[in-house]
């Protein structure tokens, strides 16, 4: 049972939008910013969104983060059948916390 | 460019201990501001931080894992290492080495930038 609740799978068709929300509480998120790694199958996850809305250099800008209250979410614009991975959205609750990752599938 | 790899056995026996090292090149590991730290992934399951520790050795660790879990740090060899001990099925999973901020801009921050790319720890006899 992750600390933060992300659902388990999304889908879309190349070039259109999809997000992705991460639920959490105001010992979580409503009180640290959030980072969103995307892992790609097999391979480590990679920093995507620190700072609830900011992209690390190399990350396009079709790769968004928000935040409201107890909840954040991922913008991914642009789908490309490359962006076929899991992403995890992460903060701190006494310690570093995870949610349990969405299976994005592009269609 | 920062890299981190992971070493130790592939292979650890139910209740015996799990030991792994992170060699960093690229970087040092006493820079400031970075902490350096494990993170483990099930087979087909989602991520669990484990611990971390600053170059001066200060540490943190995962409350539920504390109790079997040391982070230890050699600036000398620029490594950090994981020992988890009373290891049981549970534990198998790929072990991450990470580089780890934290810092507080209104609100606190913790993020990971880099990342190992994993080592498959199974347990069993």
């Amino acid at each position: 049972q992750s600390v933060l609740t992300q659902p388990p799978s999304v889908s879309a068709a190349p070039g259109q939008k999809v997000t992705i929300s991460c639920s959490g509480s105001s010992s979580n998120i409503g009180n640290n910013y959030v980072s969103w790694y995307q892992q790609l199958p097999g391979t480590a996850p990679k920093l995507l969104i620190y700072d609830n809305n900011k992209r690390p250099s190399g990350i396009p800008d079709r790769f968004s983060g928000s935040k409201s209250g107890t909840s954040a979410t991922l913008g991914i614009t642009g789908l490309q059948t490359g962006d076929e991975a899991d992403y995890y959205c992460g903060t701190w609750d006494s310690s570093l916390v995870f949610g349990g990752g969405t299976k994005l599938t592009v269609l | 460019q920062l890299q981190l790899q992971e070493s130790g056995p592939g292979l650890v026996k139910p209740s015996e201990t799990l030991s792994l090292t992170c060699t960093v090149s690229g970087g040092s590991i006493s820079s400031s501001s970075y902490y350096w730290g494990w993170i483990r992934q099930p087979p087909g399951k989602g991520l669990e931080w484990i611990g971390s520790i600053y170059y001066s050795g200060s540490t943190y660790y995962n409350p539920s894992l504390k109790s079997r879990v040391t982070i230890s740090v050699d600036t000398s060899k620029n490594q950090f290492s994981l020992k988890l001990s009373s290891v049981t099925a549970a534990d198998t999973a790929v072990y991450y080495c990470a580089r780890l901020l934290r810092y507080i801009v209104v609100v606190p921050a913790a993020y990971i930038d880099y990342w190992g790319q994993g080592t498959l720890v199974t347990v069993s006899s």
